[in-house]
């Protein structure tokens, strides 16, 4: 299985909105609503922040948001705060019952 | 609150064997509700998925792992355990373990704290 696509980096400044790519195939990404968005501070265990592509967990803050089109989901960070800077991660369920990663956006909030 | 908790040894010899057991509080390992997982994290690359396990028994592990990778469960401690054969080099990483769900479509929703591995001589 192939990592999903996603942009090596992201930059915003504060209050702006950003998007963070990641695209599969109709095995992974396409055919399924099983894409989950994780966020990771240096040296921190990974943070889940969307789950079923459009999902909030529990205290997730609603300036994230997700989507999908196809073979491709979004991740979109509105009204960008300092602390937002981090790596960001996508992950999918796939047709084989595996998950497979994004190989990762850092965030850089200018 | 759900936590996790990684241990095991923090070098590991090449071609010898990685164990790790990751110990779950403040919930059951035997709900039906529930996977357990590992992932790895090779320093400064992304997040690589090991393999998950059901409480009973049931396993599904990345391609790429296949035939070195073994996962169970201990629903008598509340834990679970992966082990990495003939180790080298490339396995040396933070190995995560997590917990998802069929509900969070597989989003794993928490982790433990990670623990370093070296796989050296």
């Amino acid at each position: 299985q192939s990592d999903l696509t996603q942009p090596a980096s992201v930059s915003g400044s504060p209050g702006q909105s950003i998007t963070i790519s990641c695209t599969g195939t109709a095995t992974d990404v396409g055919g399924y609503n099983y894409l989950s968005w994780y966020q990771q501070h240096p040296g921190k265990a990974p943070r889940l922040m969307i789950y079923a592509v459009s999902n909030r967990p529990s205290g997730v803050s609603s300036r994230f948001s997700g989507s999908k089109s196809g073979n491709t989901a979004s991740l979109t960070i509105s009204g960008l705060q300092l602390e937002d800077e981090a790596n960001y991660y996508c992950s999918s369920y796939t047709s084989t019952s595996t998950v497979v990663f994004g190989g990762g956006t850092k965030l850089t909030v200018l | 609150q759900v936590q996790l908790q990684e241990s095991g040894p923090g070098l590991v010899k090449p071609s010898q064997t990685l164990s790790l057991t990751c110990t779950v509080s403040g919930g059951s390992i035997s709900s039906g509700d529930y996977y357990w997982t590992w992932v790895r994290q090779a320093p400064g690359k992304g997040l690589e998925w090991i393999g998950y396990i059901y409480y009973s028994g049931s396993t599904y592990y990345n391609p790429s792992l296949l035939g070195r990778v073994a996962l169970s469960v201990d629903t008598s401690k509340n834990q679970f355990s992966l082990k990495l054969t003939s180790v080298t080099a490339a396995d040396t990483a933070v190995y995560y373990c997590a917990r998802t769900a069929g509900w969070l479509r597989f989003g794993f929703d928490y982790w433990g704290q990670g623990t370093l591995v070296t796989a050296s001589s």
